[in-house]
C-alpha cells in the first residue's frame, strides 16, 4: 500500500514563528504536492515538485517555500507564520505519469495564534 | 484557466436514499482528465475514479456511478442506496494532459454529504 505520512496531525504556532511541515512517501513517486484546504475553497495547490531539488509554484505560493532534498521527502516551510495561514495542510504524491491519481497523507491542522 | 465548481455545499439524506453530487468544469484543453475523491472524517483523501475527456461512457462500480457529459461540461457522481459510511466530503478535480502539467489537479469546493440512519 502507498503510504504518505505527515509529521504532525495538529500543530499550534505563534505569529512570526518559522514552521516546518514534513511529508514522506514510501512508493518512490517522482511527484509530490502541498495543498491547503479551507472551508468553501476546496484544496488549493501551494507548491509541487516533480524531482529532487525541483519545485514549481502552485496557485497560492505566497508566504510559503518548499524543500526537496530527497525523493521521498517534501517539506513545506512557513518562513514567518501568520494567522491567515491557519488551515489544514495536505501532502500528496504520485508517479510521473500523465494524470495518475494522487495519494494523500492524513493532513496537518495548523493553528497560528 | 481551469475551474471546477461543486455548487452543492452540503447535502443531507436518509439512509437508502439515492444521492447525486454535481460537478461542472471549465477548461480550454481538448484533452483533460476528471477525478472524484472522497475525504472521510479521518481526513485522508481517497481516490475514487479517473476519466479522460475522450471516454464519455458512464461508469458503475457497485453503488457508485458516474455520468460524464462533455456537452454540459459535467461529471456527476451518484450513490445508490446510500449508507452512513458514505458520509464524507467529496471532491471533484480536473487535470490537463502532459507529463508534469498533467499531474496538477484543480479541485472543486467539495460537497459535504451526511447520510443519516
Amino acid at each position: 500500500d502507498v503510504k504518505v505520512t505527515q509529521s504532525s496531525r495538529y500543530l499550534v504556532k505563534r505569529t512570526g514563528e518559522k514552521v516546518f511541515l514534513e511529508c514522506v512517501q514510501d512508493m518512490d513517486h517522482e511527484n509530490m504536492f502541498w495543498y491547503r484546504q479551507d472551508p468553501g475553497l476546496g484544496l488549493r495547490l501551494i507548491y509541487f515538485s516533480y524531482d529532487v531539488k525541483m519545485k514549481e509554484k502552485g496557485d497560492i505560493p505566497e508566504g510559503y517555500s518548499v524543500s526537496r532534498e530527497k525523493k521521498e521527502r517534501f517539506s513545506l516551510i512557513l518562513e514567518s507564520a501568520s494567522t491567515n495561514q491557519t488551515s489544514m495542510y495536505l501532502c500528496a504524491s504520485s508517479p510521473l505519469a500523465e494524470a495518475y491519481e494522487q495519494y494523500f497523507g492524513p493532513g496537518t491542522r495548523l493553528t497560528v495564534t | 484557466a481551469q475551474k471546477v465548481t461543486q455548487a452543492q455545499t452540503e447535502i443531507s439524506v436518509v439512509e437508502k436514499e439515492d444521492v447525486t453530487l454535481d460537478c461542472v468544469y471549465e477548461t480550454r484543453d481538448t484533452t483533460y482528465y476528471l477525478f472524484w475523491y472522497k475525504q472521510p472524517p479521518s481526513g485522508e483523501l481517497v481516490f475514487l475514479i479517473r476519466r479522460n475527456s475522450f471516454d464519455e461512457q458512464n461508469e458503475i462500480s457497485g453503488r457508485y456511478s458516474w455520468n460524464f457529459q462533455k456537452s454540459t461540461s459535467s461529471f456527476n457522481f451518484t450513490i445508490t442506496a446510500s449508507q452512513v459510511v458514505d458520509s464524507a466530503v467529496y471532491f471533484c478535480a480536473l487535470s490537463e494532459a502532459g507529463e508534469t502539467s498533467g499531474s496538477r489537479l484543480t479541485f472543486g469546493e467539495g460537497t459535504q454529504l451526511t447520510v443519516n440512519p
